[in-house]
């Protein structure tokens, strides 16, 4: 079964330092999604970025970049000049094609920013 | 804001006891997903709906339910509540959620606390 692995429980940085989360991930299927939430403090989950497992190439969006690497299974979450409002539970989840209805999300890494 | 509703924001409620909780999708999404966030579990999928009838099973105890209305809303019954219930409680929607292929975004609601005492 598809797995992911969030080593880092809790990362603390000052503003505007830049921060990487790390992602791990474990499956059987050649096909297979990505994704990254953050859980603010005010409890939601807010959907930031999905990738496939055929497109490597990486993406930025604004302050915010993945990594995606295949061959050592990972889909790090990077910060650029981290903000105080960036303090939040990021979550990497995977689903795999043939059996998306069961995402599957690491424990989480609790980030905080400190002015 | 996601587009998802889910009420109650709190709920507290005594061991044995019943509960309710219900979500509202986004408009035009057909599959409704529930969630269990606990400190010792992590976020654990229960079940998903999709146009109202049951879709997948997850790690969903017997002592729960769940249902998919006309409207598309869906409501999740917790039973004989024990105290390691406690939890936030997440409803996910999305436009399909098919089996097999690609997998749609789920967007979640901002989720039910419930403490059972």
């Amino acid at each position: 079964a598809q797995k992911v692995t969030q080593a880092q429980t809790e990362i603390s940085v000052v503003e505007k330092e830049d921060v990487t989360l790390d992602c791990v991930y474990e499956t059987r299927d050649t096909t297979y999604y990505l994704f990254w939430y953050k859980q603010p403090p005010s409890g939601e989950l807010v959907f930031l970025i999905r990738r496939n497992s055929f497109d490597e190439q990486n993406e930025i969006s604004g302050r915010y970049s993945w990594n995606f690497q295949k061959s050592t299974s990972s889909f790090n979450f990077t910060i650029t000049a981290s903000q105080v409002v960036d303090s939040a539970v990021y979550f990497c989840a995977l689903s795999e094609a043939f059996n998306n209805n069961d995402m599957r999300f690491g424990a989480g890494t609790r980030l905080t920013v400190k002015p | 804001d996601s587009g998802v509703t889910q009420t109650p924001k709190h709920l507290i409620t005594a061991t044995g006891q019943r509960v309710t909780l219900r979500c509202s999708p986004r408009s035009g999404d057909l599959s409704v997903y529930w969630y269990q966030q606990s400190l010792d579990q992590g976020l654990q999928f229960l079940i998903q709906y999709y146009n109202g009838e049951e879709r997948a099973k997850g790690n969903i105890l017997e002592r729960f339910s769940a249902q998919q209305f006309p409207d598309l809303h869906s409501e999740l019954n917790l039973s004989s509540l024990e105290l390691g219930d406690s939890a936030l409680y997440f409803c996910a929607s999305s436009v399909k959620g098919t089996s097999g292929g690609a997998p749609d975004t789920q967007y979640f609601g901002p989720g039910t606390r419930l403490t059972v005492l």
